[in-house]
């Protein structure tokens, strides 16, 4: 059964950029697609963007001038980099395996989620 | 405001039978199928149902999913206090091409 882990700093500054990873175990990264979710507290699910195996990305419109998210097939992990945060960047951020044949797509697994405080 | 309307809280008794609504749009649900999450307290969200109506292997008979054009409403049968968590719609935008989801309904077992 896959397995996803995220790891990175859970404090992060004003204007300085947020780096997380992603570390995909029992499985290989080379197929499916590959999501990185937030919520902040007290809210519900925002989708941040996905990378599929092959480097290709798509992301939310409202996120994508400070997105970059990248797929290192070699260490079978994917990262995300979220530049210029605030306060409003705060939230659980959550990976995720996506699935997709014709119009059906779901998430699953989901990795445990890090806590990413954006405060100086 | 999310993208996809569910109510924001729901109750029932154990043994009883609750239903979760979610409400999008033909850019979403009247075009793509409908997953459904249920994210138990201090926990990442789990697969429920995706396919609109198909479980995965380990989640109980009693959970079940049904699409109709533009909505879409996930049923639990049988309510166990395990059951207590809160439960997201999901769904495919092809304007935003890339997933939506609805603000969440808390479900509580009295």
């Amino acid at each position: 059964q896959v397995q996803l882990q995220e790891s990175g700093p859970g404090l992060v500054k004003p204007s300085e950029t947020l780096s997380l990873t992603c570390a995909v175990s029992r499985g290989s990264i080379s197929t499916y697609y590959w999501t990185w979710m937030r919520q902040s507290p007290g809210k519900g699910l925002e989708w941040i963007g996905h990378v599929y195996y092959s480097g290709s990305t798509q992301y939310n419109p409202s996120l994508r001038s400070r997105v970059t998210i990248s797929v290192d097939t070699s260490k079978n992990h994917f990262s995300l980099r979220l530049s210029s945060v605030t306060a409003a960047d705060t939230a659980v951020y959550y990976c995720a395996r996506g699935t997709h044949q014709m119009s059906v797509r779901w998430f699953d697994p989901w990795g445990q989620g890090t806590l990413v405080t954006v405060s100086s | 405001q999310s993208v996809l309307t569910q109510p924001p809280s729901t109750s029932g008794t154990p043994g009883q039978t609750i239903t979760i609504s979610c409400s999008g749009s033909t850019s979403n649900i009247g075009t793509n199928a409908v997953s459904w999450y249920q994210q138990l307290p201090g926990t990442a969200p789990k697969l429920l149902i995706f396919s609109n109506n198909l479980r995965p292997s380990g989640v109980h008979d009693g959970v079940s999913g049904s699409k109709s054009g533009t909505s879409a409403s996930l049923a639990i049968s049988g309510l166990q206090s395990a059951d207590e968590a809160d439960y997201y719609c999901a769904s495919w935008d092809d304007s935003l091409n890339g997933p939506v989801f609805g603000g969440g309904t808390k479900v509580t077992v009295l």
